[in-house]
């Protein structure tokens, strides 16, 4: 069974400070990542994907993925409130048009 | 613009009754995709297709049926066969596996009474 981990939360960083959010996957083959944000009620919403080792930066968010270790992360610098929400990991395993995402992990930023 | 509409966004149904929720995409995409959320839960497949005509089962497929007549279309009904029908459903789109990134609809919140 392929598998993506991530810790469900909730991680609460103060505002202004960097969140680390962490995802582990099992097939080595995987070759495409992505982060998605996710509001309470609200459909998933694509931030950051990813395809090679190293680090990736888009404005705040960056992306950093490691195929040797199968992790991958998300680092937002400058939290800010609206950055609360559901972050969920997905990746396309080797050999396959389906995502295997991740349960999910809770981000609260405190004012 | 560009994107992914999904109908209803809220219904309810009482037990017995099959329903249909509706998904359509303007992206060109070939891909497309169903999931089921429930709180607190990740996201389950339920039915995709990679191409006009074709598609297969998910990891959750009991009790769902689809269709894709049209590259732009791909509807799923939830017949009177699942269970536990109460959830959030959302359909996806994606170019496939030239970036593989998958896009959403805003969802269908099916209640069951």
């Amino acid at each position: 069974q392929k598998e993506v981990e991530q810790n469900s939360g909730p991680l609460s960083v103060p505002e202004g400070a960097i969140a680390s959010l962490n995802c582990t996957y099992s097939d080595r083959g995987s070759q495409s990542f992505f982060w998605y944000r996710q509001y309470s009620g609200k459909s998933p919403e694509l931030i950051m994907s990813i395809y090679s080792n190293g680090d990736k930066e888009d404005g705040r968010f960056t992306a950093q993925l490691n195929k040797a270790s199968q992790y991958v992360s998300l680092l937002i610098r400058d939290s800010q409130p609206s950055d609360s929400a559901t972050y969920l990991c997905a990746v396309i395993p080797s050999g396959t048009y389906k995502y295997i995402f991740g349960t999910g992990t809770r981000l609260k930023v405190l004012a | 613009d560009g994107g992914i509409t999904q109908s209803p966004k809220y219904l309810f149904r009482k037990e017995g009754q099959n329903v249909t929720l509706s998904c359509e995409q303007n992206l060109n995409h070939d891909a497309m995709y169903w999931y089921r959320q429930d709180p607190g839960q990740g996201l389950r497949l339920i039915y995709y297709s990679q191409i006009v005509n074709d598609f297969q089962k998910g990891d959750i497929a009991e009790g769902y049926s689809v269709s894709r007549e049209k590259k732009e279309s791909f509807p799923l009904t939830v017949t009177s066969a699942q269970k536990n029908p109460t959830a959030f459903y959302l359909c996806a789109s994606s170019d496939g596996l030239l970036t593989g990134e998958l896009f959403f609809g805003e969802g269908s919140r099916l209640t069951v009474l």
